[in-house]
């Protein structure tokens, strides 16, 4: 079945240091991807998405490029700051359902 | 618009009790969906609906209940709790466009069964 597999955590970084997450999916036909973050003691939101192979999702400085040929979605940062400190999910949708990763966990310490 | 709210915040349910999850949201999406997210294991579905009158298993249904009489609400309903059912709750709305699927999620409501 449809899947996503995120690299494990917890990540705890400096401040201004390069942030990857890595995630990669099965999935039958054309999925779009997404990656959501979780703030303690909220909702998840929509971070970015991608809905082709080779579209790039950008925001608030975190990029993330869908490869098709390597299944993968990964999260990237140039320079991470103390309020990127948040679970980051990697997140697929097929039809009707969406299929998440299981989180990763990451803390910016200044 | 306030989007997605879900009522209550927090619960406690004795073992046997049922209770209903509330959810509404104000946006008209027809897609709705509730969630379980358990500590390391990410979000796993329980149920969802692609309008009114239409509801769907997910992964994780049993044990729970839905219905979805207007566009607005999706509520959850929990019979005979039990312990493995405590959990943090998440319903969510779908927007679908040209530009491709966005879900929106509520608070959650985070629920202990002792």
């Amino acid at each position: 079945g449809d899947s996503v597999t995120q690299m494990e955590g917890p990540v705890t970084l400096s401040e201004e240091a390069f942030l990857t997450i890595n995630c990669t999916y099965t999935a039958t036909g054309y999925p779009s991807l997404f990656w959501y973050v979780q703030y303690p003691g909220e909702g998840l939101q929509l971070l970015l998405k991608a809905t082709k192979a080779d579209d790039k999702g950008s925001n608030k400085g975190f990029e993330a490029t869908y490869r098709k040929e390597t299944t993968s979605f990964h999260l990237e940062k140039g320079s991470v700051q103390v309020s990127d400190s948040a679970v980051y999910f990697c997140a697929l949708i097929t039809g009707n359902q969406f299929y998440f990763g299981t989180g990763t966990s990451l803390t910016v310490i200044p | 618009n306030a989007g997605v709210t879900q009522t209550p915040k927090f619960r406690i349910l004795k073992i046997g009790q049922s209770m209903t999850l509330q959810c509404a949201q104000d946006m008209n999406h027809n897609y709705m969906y509730w969630y379980r997210q358990d500590p390391g294991m990410g979000l796993k579905l329980i149920y969802y609906s692609v309008g009114a009158g239409i509801t769907d298993k997910g992964e994780v249904p049993n044990g729970y209940n839905v219905s979805r009489s207007t566009t607005e609400d999706f509520p959850l309903r929990l019979e005979l709790a039990a312990p493995s059912q405590t959990s943090v709750y998440f319903c969510a709305s779908r927007h679908r466009s040209l530009g491709g699927d966005t879900q929106y999620f509520g608070p959650g409501t985070r629920l202990t069964v002792l």
